[in-house]
């Protein structure tokens, strides 16, 4: 099974700041990653798309990058509305997938 | 619009059964593989089952293989999840999802004496 380590496990960042989030897959998975953001009591919603690609809708202060085994996702100006907890796919070998373990972002 | 509406979720003993549903609605459900995951209360997300468009492959996670089944009716619209010998750690919000870019609200699941 391909493991997915994420780091950290929380942040705490103010309004403006620019905030790094990575992601490491324990064997080669290319770009066939995903980001999501989740808030409170809702669904993971689906932001970055094969490792590097917006979802359609979704603010252009998101980004990811990466292929390999090493990941990044980026806020490039943390925004009130962007509390949540981030989480990490592989889906390298569909369709068993695995998540990282996520990010739990808070505003300073 | 692509919708998915979980149901049947509630509070179950351990050993116990219990069926979850997945009505889908705004896409060609018949053409698309769909998944179930399921994330138990302050944890993260972990995959369960998937099952290909015409039901022909069908996957589970090794934490839930020989007690879930996954199942759908393409006639109906609807994905199912049955659960049997229930346990305290299947105690989570149960999602349907489709690509991966479409996820139901969730239903909940406890399992507790």
């Amino acid at each position: 099974d391909i493991q997915m380590t994420q780091s950290p496990s929380s942040l705490s960042a103010s309004v403006g700041d620019r905030v790094t989030i990575t992601c490491q897959a324990s064997q080669d998975i290319s770009n066939y990653l995903n980001w999501y953001q989740q808030k409170p009591g809702k669904a993971p919603k689906l932001l970055i798309y094969d490792a590097s690609n917006l979802e359609t809708g979704v603010p252009s202060r998101f980004s990811g990058s990466g292929s390999g085994t090493d990941f990044t996702f980026t806020i490039s100006s943390l925004q009130p509305e962007d509390i949540a907890t981030y989480y990490c796919q592989q889906y390298d070998n569909l369709p068993l997938v695995t998540f990282g373990q996520g990010t739990k972002l808070e505003i300073k | 619009e692509v919708q998915l509406v979980e149901s049947g979720g509630g509070l179950v003993k351990p050993g116990g059964s219990l069926r979850l549903s997945c009505a889908a609605s705004g896409f060609t459900f018949s053409s698309y593989s769909m998944n179930w995951v399921r994330q138990a209360p302050g944890k993260g997300l972990e995959w369960v089952s998937s099952i290909s468009s015409s039901s022909s492959y069908i996957y589970y996670a090794d934490s839930v293989k020989g007690r879930f089944t996954i199942s759908r009716d393409n006639a109906k619209n609807s994905l199912y999840l049955q659960m049997n010998s229930l346990r305290a750690e299947d105690t989570a919000v149960y999602y349907c999802a489709r690509d991966w870019n479409y996820w139901g609200q969730g239903t909940l699941v406890t399992v507790s004496s």
